[in-house]
């Protein structure tokens, strides 16, 4: 089985500041993990993704993540907020086990708010 | 290239009716997977399609069904409906069942009065 927390339900941060929202995962298999984030009436838009390579992760618009796996964390980071990232934002896992068909498992999400 | 579409918009349905949801998958992509996510919930995986088989399913009831047809969009049908079932209906389709990326829709929002 497989799960996400998601640490935070709320992060507020002011623009220029840095970005720091936390995800731990549970997994019986070696998983992939994304970011993925929804902005008001849009679709979920993937911001980057953990397949087992390199564990520091680049995604877009600044974002990276990086795997720990001792710590089962996938923390997603960014130097400098900017108004534009405010949004929800969602820690996803899908298991490596191959089995069944391959449904991600997201977290509850977490609301980056950015103030002026 | 267009990306994946989802139809309609919104919907209002009464308790106990029936509704049928809609999704193109983006160009060249054979897999599609359904997720229903409530307000201020992350989305929960209801099924996904591929080749126009039902490749697994999540956590949910008979009530909710689908289909994929020859050009691999889809339906997702649910039966029955309930208050509870009033959610943001998302769609994603990738390359092939397996680990590759899902590319999602925008969703269609149904309210069940």
């Amino acid at each position: 089985a497989q799960s996400v927390t998601q640490l935070d339900s709320h992060v507020s941060v002011s623009e220029g500041t840095p970005v720091l929202l936390r995800c731990n995962y549970s997994s019986s298999y070696s998983p992939s993990l994304f970011w993925y984030v929804q902005h008001p009436n849009k679709g979920l838009q993937l911001l980057l993704k953990y397949t087992s390579a390199a564990t520091l992760v680049k995604g877009i618009n600044g974002f990276e993540a990086e795997f720990k796996k001792s710590e089962t964390s996938f923390h997603l980071t960014k130097p400098s907020a900017h108004m534009s990232d405010a949004a929800e934002y969602f820690c996803v896992v899908r298991d490596g086990s191959g089995g069944g068909a391959d449904g991600l498992t997201f977290g509850k999400g977490t609301h980056l708010i950015i103030q002026p | 290239e267009t990306g994946v579409t989802q139809s309609p918009t919104h919907l209002i349905k009464t308790r106990g009716q029936q509704v049928t949801l809609r999704c193109s998958s983006q160009s060249g992509h054979n897999t599609v997977s359904w997720y229903q996510q409530a307000l201020g919930q992350g989305p929960q995986f209801i099924f996904q399609y591929y080749r126009e088989e039902e490749n697994g399913r999540g956590n949910f009831p008979p009530r909710f069904s689908g289909l994929q047809f020859p050009n691999y969009s889809s339906e997702l049908n649910v039966n029955a409906l309930e208050l509870d079932d009033s959610a943001l209906y998302l769609c994603a389709s990738s390359l092939s069942a397996g680990l590759y990326e899902q590319y999602f829709g925008p969703g269609t929002r149904l309210t069940v009065t």
